[in-house]
């Protein structure tokens, strides 16, 4: 089963509005990381937070993280049609080699014009 | 193109028939990932290289999966006796790091994978 739970999981909104995207996981985590997937194409990392960050910014992106509730958000801030997408939150573990990623289940975002 | 390559992008087997996927990462980077991912799912990671040394493997990786990257650089990931559960994208990423030290993984198109 895979740890990252993504909310929504799917979400429409029109061009311009803000999107949130949570994401829960279960273990303990060095990092995590987000990841957009358009359709037919390959991921694309957009940001990385330590286990030590509390908020990181990229752009129109923001990210959260709160250790305590084992969890994650994202915003994207003034959302345009090109930012139609999934999204995955992905956490690596704070124990092992810190390299086995583990990918949520996605939420689905539709940006309409 | 300096990204990470796959090749093919598209595979269609019979059931039983043997297929093979070949990775080429970034060339500096030492580490390389597979990950599987089915329809409406986030990928599923199989495995990772550090160099030539395969360090992790999932318990998805059957044993009618395998994988090398003999010289640390490209790597093939083989489906022995494919089944129709195989069907999926199989993704390949790479990153660099040394020791313990998490980066970013670029990843690949991708190859998918249909069995009949």
């Amino acid at each position: 089963s895979q740890q990252g739970e993504e909310d929504p999981q799917a979400l429409s909104i029109q061009e311009g509005e803000n999107a949130t995207m949570n994401c829960s996981y279960k273990t303990s985590i060095n990092n995590l990381q987000w990841y957009r997937q358009n359709s037919g194409r390959g991921l694309v990392h957009l940001i990385l937070i330590r286990s030590n960050e509390r908020e990181k910014h990229s752009g129109r992106l923001r990210v959260t993280l709160d250790t305590s509730k084992k969890s994650s958000s994202l915003l994207i801030t003034a959302s345009r049609a090109a930012d139609t997408a999934s999204y995955f939150c992905a956490t690596v573990p704070l124990s092992g080699g810190y390299q086995k990623v583990t990918f949520g289940t996605g939420t689905k975002l539709q940006v309409i014009p | 193109d300096t990204g990470v390559s796959q090749d093919p992008r598209h595979k269609i087997t019979k059931r039983g028939q043997n297929v093979t996927f070949r990775c080429d990462p970034i060339s500096e980077h030492n580490r390389l990932y597979w990950y599987r991912q089915t329809l409406g799912q986030g990928p599923e990671f199989l495995t990772y290289f550090q160099n030539e040394a395969q360090l992790e493997k999932s318990r998805l990786l059957s044993d009618r999966f395998s994988a090398e990257r003999p010289k640390g650089s490209f790597s093939t990931l083989e489906i022995q006796r494919t089944e129709q559960g195989d069907s999926a994208m199989y993704l390949c990423a790479s990153s660099y790091g040394v020791e313990r030290i998490y980066n970013e993984q670029f990843f690949g198109p991708g190859t998918r994978l249909t069995v009949l």
